[in-house]
C-alpha cells in the first residue's frame, strides 16, 4: 500500500474484553514496531519485529499483551483482558531496513477506549 | 532511557528562530527526528548517525554531539506550517543490529502570525 495501515481507526471496548489491532506496513519493509502513545506525550515503544521474528517485547506492559507478524507482513497486537488504562493511541510503525538507521513510517494509529 | 528534549514548549512568531536539545545518559548511535501536528502521525524529519554529523532539510537542520550525547535541531525563519510537535528519537545498538527508537516528551512548537 501506499503508506502504513492500521485498523480500526476506533476501538471502544468494554472493559475484560480481548482487543486485536492490526498493522498493514508499508510493502517491502523489514521491520516493523508497536507504540502506544498517550496525550501530550512521545511514542513509547512496545515491540517489534524483523521479518516474522519478534526482536525485542521488553516494551510490552504485561503477559496481557503480546504481538506476531507471521509471514513478515501484517501484525497484530492482542490486549487479552482489557483494562481502562490500557486506553492509549496504539501506533504502528515499519522501515525499510534496520530501524536504527533508516526512516520509520508511522500509521495514523487505533485509538483504543476501554470503558 | 528516554531521552530528555528542552525547551517543553516554545512560541514563536513567523520569521523568528528556535533551537530544540534532545540530550541522553546513555551513548548514542544514532538521533532522529520527527514532527507530529495535531491528530496525526509523526513525520520523518531527518537521522543524524554519527558525531558530529548535521544535516539540513529546507531551513530545519540538526546537529548531533556523540561525545555530550546530545543533539539539537535548528528551525530558522520559522514558518506557520513548522507548528506541531517535535520528537526526537534515538537509537543505541544491540545484539541484534538494530534497537527500537525511545523517543522523548515532545517539544511543543506553535508559530503565530
Amino acid at each position: 500500500g501506499a503508506g502504513v495501515s492500521q485498523s480500526p481507526r476506533y476501538k471502544v471496548t468494554k472493559r475484560g474484553q480481548d482487543v486485536a489491532l492490526r498493522c498493514d506496513p508499508i510493502s517491502g519493509h523489514v521491520s516493523l514496531y508497536w507504540y502506544r502513545q498517550a496525550l501530550g506525550q512521545g511514542p513509547e515503544f512496545l515491540t517489534y519485529f524483523n521479518y516474522e521474528a519478534q526482536q525485542d517485547k521488553s516494551g510490552l506492559p504485561n503477559d496481557r499483551f503480546s504481538a506476531e507478524r507471521p509471514e513478515g507482513s501484517i501484525s497484530t497486537l492482542t490486549i487479552q483482558r482489557t483494562e481502562q488504562r490500557d486506553s492509549a493511541m496504539y501506533r504502528c510503525a515499519s522501515s525499510p531496513a534496520r530501524g536504527d538507521v533508516t526512516e520509520a513510517f508511522f500509521g495514523q494509529g487505533t485509538r483504543l477506549t476501554v470503558v | 532511557q528516554q531521552p530528555v528534549q528542552s525547551p517543553q514548549a516554545v512560541i514563536l512568531r513567523e520569521g523568528e528562530d528556535a533551537v530544540i536539545n534532545c540530550s541522553s545518559s546513555k551513548a548514542l548511535y544514532s538521533v532522529h527526528w520527527y514532527r507530529q501536528k495535531h491528530g496525526e502521525a509523526p513525520v520523518f524529519l531527518m537521522i543524524l548517525l554519527k558525531g558530529g554529523e548535521q544535516k539540513g532539510h529546507e531551513k530545519i537542520s540538526a546537529s548531533f554531539n556523540e561525545k555530550k550525547q546530545q543533539s539539537s535541531l535548528y528551525l530558522t525563519a520559522s514558518q506557520l506550517s513548522y507548528s506541531g510537535t517535535y520528537f526526537c528519537g534515538t537509537g543505541r545498538r544491540q545484539n541484534s543490529g538494530n534497537t527500537p527508537l525511545v523517543f522523548g516528551k515532545g517539544t511543543r512548537l506553535s508559530v503565530i502570525a
